[in-house]
């Protein structure tokens, strides 16, 4: 199976704040790569899928990039309504394997 | 607008089988393919396996034999079952749908049910 590292656990930044969250694969995932916002309570959201194609209906502060075993979501100006948790998940081969998670807090 | 719900026991004893249902609402279950998920406490996530379009399966290997992925389509439900289960299946179980075409990720999902597993 492919092992997601995801970086950093937690988060704390304040608003307007630019935040980047990394996830490593053990091996090559060809840019199969999705992330995923949670907030409590809530079913986790699409954000970004293929490494770097926003979902219709996310805002454009949010955006991806990445190759190869290397990922990052960057949210360029922090908001209060983006405290949640955030995870990738990778789809380049079975079985999808997900990284920890990162819970963002505001400072 | 496509809605997923999970459903089922919130307590079940160790040996025994875990079901649940997943309720599709806005979206055939008959087109893309449809996921099980679940996420440990400390949040290490799982996915468990599918159920095609066509009905065709695949499973974790990690879960061996002890899982099963079914469906009625008349009723836009597909449903897990995990036999023998011990304390470590204790997890919050997700439903979701996969994107359009084949191992793209998942777009929507359910909220979640959460499953103890417990004497």
């Amino acid at each position: 199976d492919i092992q997601m590292t995801q970086s950093p656990s937690f988060l704390s930044a304040s608003v307007g704040d630019r935040v980047t969250i990394n996830c490593k694969a053990s091996q090559n995932i060809n840019k199969y790569l999705n992330w995923y916002q949670q907030k409590l309570g809530e079913a986790p959201k699409l954000l970004i899928y293929n490494t770097n194609n926003l979902q219709t209906g996310i805002p454009s502060r949010f955006s991806g990039s990445g190759s190869g075993t290397d990922y990052t979501l960057t949210i360029s100006s922090l908001q209060p309504e983006d405290v949640a948790t955030y995870f990738c998940l990778q789809h380049s081969s079975r079985p999808n394997t997900f990284g920890a998670g990162t819970k963002l807090e505001l400072k | 607008e496509v809605q997923l719900q999970e459903s089922g026991p919130g307590l079940v004893k160790p040996s025994q089988s875990l079901s649940l249902t997943c309720s599709v609402t806005g979206y055939s279950i008959t087109s893309n393919y449809w996921g099980w998920i679940r996420k440990f406490p400390g949040n290490k996530m799982e996915w468990m396996g599918y159920i095609s379009y066509s009905g065709s399966t695949s499973y974790n290997p990690s879960l061996k034999s002890r899982i099963s992925i079914t469906r009625d389509t008349s009723k836009n439900q597909f449903f897990l079952q995990l036999n023998s289960v011990t304390t470590e299946d204790t997890a919050t179980y997700y439903c979701a749908r996969e994107l359009p075409g084949y191992n793209y990720g998942f777009d929507y999902w359910g909220q979640g049910v959460m499953v103890t597993v417990s004497s």
